[in-house]
């Protein structure tokens, strides 16, 4: 199966600041079918992100995704409050479909 | 109103049973695949099971497979994942999603998850 592995762990910075979540395969992620999703505390995960760079109904344009074959990332351009979350990849190019361990973006 | 609501979690000793059931509503239900997506405690994410929109097709991760079954009742608008032989490590919370793309298994709705416990 293939692994996602997400860098870094915990990211801190403040509001207005740009992330960049980094997520990199074991192997390359057939026709780039990776997906970005956020999640709160105690709440379900949110697709933000389909086909690499795809925006999910609803996401802001302030969130974009890039990458291809084993290196994708996620760009949060101004973080908003809302934002600081955990943000996880998924690949689902081949079965089973994976989840890396997720980039914590917290309050500096 | 949420899409997809989860229940049947609960407490549970090793080696028994609980089966999971998901409601759905505000989409066709039955004209797409549907999911369990597992997070064990501090962990990532987990894909478990899928199924597809008529119930005919099902797919198993490894770690589940042979203990537990997926299935749908498309007249309910109702997903279950049933659990046997439970282990201490399946303790997670359960969540159901809604597969966005036939034969793509990203997942766009999910819903609030279901705790599972599994404790002597």
């Amino acid at each position: 199966e293939i692994v996602l592995t997400q860098s870094p762990g915990t990211l801190s910075l403040s509001p207005g600041e740009r992330a960049t979540f980094s997520c990199r395969a074991s192997q390359s992620v057939s026709s780039n079918n990776l997906a970005w999703y956020q999640q709160k505390p105690g709440q379900a995960p949110r697709l933000l992100i389909s086909g690499a760079s795809s925006r999910a109904t609803g996401i802001p344009d302030r969130f974009s995704g890039s990458g291809s074959g084993t290196d994708f990332t996620l760009t949060i351009s101004r973080l908003e409050p809302e934002d600081f979350a955990v943000y996880s990849c998924q690949q689902y190019g081949s079965t089973p479909p994976t989840f890396g361990l997720g980039t914590k973006v917290e309050v500096k | 109103e949420a899409p997809l609501l989860e229940s049947g979690g609960g407490l549970v000793q090793p080696g028994g049973s609980l089966r999971l059931a998901c409601a759905a509503s505000g989409f066709s239900f039955s004209s797409h695949g549907m999911s369990w997506v597992r997070q064990a405690p501090g962990k990532g994410l987990e894909w478990l099971s899928s199924i597809s929109d008529s119930g005919g097709e099902t797919f198993y991760a490894d770690s589940v497979k042979g203990r537990f079954t997926i299935s749908r009742d498309n007249s309910k608008n109702t997903l279950f994942l049933q659990m046997n032989s439970l282990r201490v490590e399946d303790t997670a919370v359960y969540y159901c999603a809604k597969i966005g793309r036939r034969g793509f298994w990203y997942f766009d709705y999910w819903g609030q998850g279901t705790l599972v416990t599994v404790s002597s």
